[in-house]
């Protein structure tokens, strides 16, 4: 079955760039996602990358994808301590039959 | 425009018995999905439904079901809480599968 990994912990100072890894199993993923959840509250979705894409940039967001090593990245540029939450990738196929799934997310740190 | 509302905030029930979770998509979303999210886990797939069918379901037991009305809202049920279901629930709304948008959960604790 499909799976997603994560490192669990990430910590950096205030105003240096964050990069958050992933890789995933299942070679039919078609969209990749990164998700944001602050403590006690649910998922906001940041960003999502097709799988035809190599990079997305979105303000501050980066997203790289390695199609071939299946691995994916988020790059928090000027990182600030209201970046400081839980970071969670997921994916699914184009096919419309799977559901989302999630790594177990990285908890990003920023120190002032 | 209001996001993915959901209801209630938390809940503390006990085990055996049965709790009902309700969600409001964001405007325009058609497809509900359900999500459980345990501590220090990223969130598992419960079951997702489309045009007030269940479409897809995750690896849960039937004590799990579900709903979905006219207007796409949905309630979550489950039976015979056990301790084990104790967690986060997360509804999200989407038109389709993709950009799937959540809301801030329903908080269950079981005693």
């Amino acid at each position: 079955g499909e799976d997603v990994e994560q490192s669990l912990f990430l910590s950096v100072r205030e105003g240096d760039s964050s990069v958050i890894n992933c890789t995933y199993t299942d070679s039919s993923s078609t969209y990749l996602y990164w998700y944001k959840q602050e403590p006690g509250a649910g998922l906001q979705l940041l960003t999502y990358i097709f799988s035809n894409m190599d990079m997305k940039q979105d303000q501050r967001l980066t997203v790289l994808l390695n199609k071939k090593d299946k691995h994916l990245s988020l790059r928090i540029a000027d990182t600030q301590t209201g970046d400081s939450a839980i970071y969670f990738c997921a994916e699914t196929d184009d096919s419309g039959n799977t559901p989302l799934v999630f790594g177990k997310g990285t908890r990003l740190s920023v120190i002032a | 425009d209001a996001g993915v509302t959901q209801s209630p905030t938390h809940l503390i029930k006990t085990r055996g018995q049965q709790v009902t979770l309700r969600c409001s998509p964001k405007s325009g979303h058609d497809t509900v999905s359900w999500y459980q999210q345990a501590l220090g886990q990223g969130p598992q797939f419960i079951f997702q439904y489309y045009e007030e069918e269940e479409r897809q379901r995750g690896n849960f037991p039937d004590r799990f079901s579900g709903h979905q009305f006219p207007n796409y809202s949905s309630e979550l049920n489950v039976n015979a809480l056990l301790l084990g279901d104790s967690a986060l629930y997360l509804c999200a709304s989407s038109p389709g599968l993709r950009e799937q948008y959540f809301g801030p959960g329903t908080r269950l604790t079981v005693t």
